[in-house]
């Protein structure tokens, strides 16, 4: 899987919106991007993924740049809860069995 | 649909002592992954698993671990002679067929006195 960068750490208001950036430079054509979090003492929890058009879910939204080298992961209205470790993990669709291969996410601190 | 069951949730053993840690994956799921988490660090893939096979160990530390995955029962990571750097959370995921998501379990805090 391709490398990903983001920052280590965000802080948010809660209820205001969230964006949390990923780059991921070297992304080949068949590269999905996928979005996992992590709270505290908790496994991973999946949250979206894309390849090329936006995504929306109950969760959040993924956009994607048009050039896929970069994508942001936004949450509409923070809460208490979405404070988290979230990871952008790129999966070669030729691979999508194989592992998640998880850096270091940003840690995302929500403040009431 | 019951998601995935790891036990014990934490888990306390002496050095030299074997763990067994185990993972129920969800239901109709036959692919299971296995990552540990040191403390303050992020997750590392172990194994990969399918039901009577292992298709990836490439994350398996060479010697003291092994994993397993019957054709009943739950999937099995198996540490012997546990020394205090294996103190770690282990999770285990298992593999949807639709979007090839992984769903994590909620982990086993295995810690070495």
């Amino acid at each position: 899987d391709a490398k990903t960068t983001q920052p280590n750490s965000m802080e948010s208001n809660e209820e205001e919106p969230v964006h949390l950036p990923c780059n991921h430079s070297t992304i080949s054509g068949t590269d999905y991007i996928h979005w996992y979090r992590q709270l505290p003492s908790q496994g991973p929890e999946y949250v979206i993924h894309g390849l090329t058009s936006n995504v929306n879910n109950r969760m959040a939204s993924l956009a994607i740049a048009e050039d896929r080298k970069s994508s942001t992961l936004i949450l509409h209205r923070a809460t208490l809860r979405d404070a988290a470790v979230y990871y952008c993990i790129l999966r070669d669709v030729d691979n999508a069995g194989n592992m998640l291969t998880f850096g270091g996410g940003t840690r995302l601190m929500v403040k009431p | 649909n019951a998601g995935v069951m790891q036990n014990p949730r934490h888990l306390v053993r002496r050095r030299g002592q074997e763990a067994r840690l185990r993972c129920s994956p969800m239901k109709g799921h036959s692919h299971v992954y296995w990552y540990r988490q040191l403390p303050e660090e992020g997750l590392k893939f172990m194994v990969y698993l399918q039901k009577e096979n292992i298709i990836d160990e490439s994350g398996m530390p060479k010697e003291r671990f092994s994993a397993e995955f019957p054709k009943e029962g739950p999937s099995i990571l198996r540490i012997q002679q546990v020394v205090r750097g294996d103190s770690a959370a282990y999770f285990c995921a298992s593999r949807g067929s639709i979007y090839n998501e992984q769903f994590f379990g909620p982990g086993t805090r295995l810690t070495v006195l």
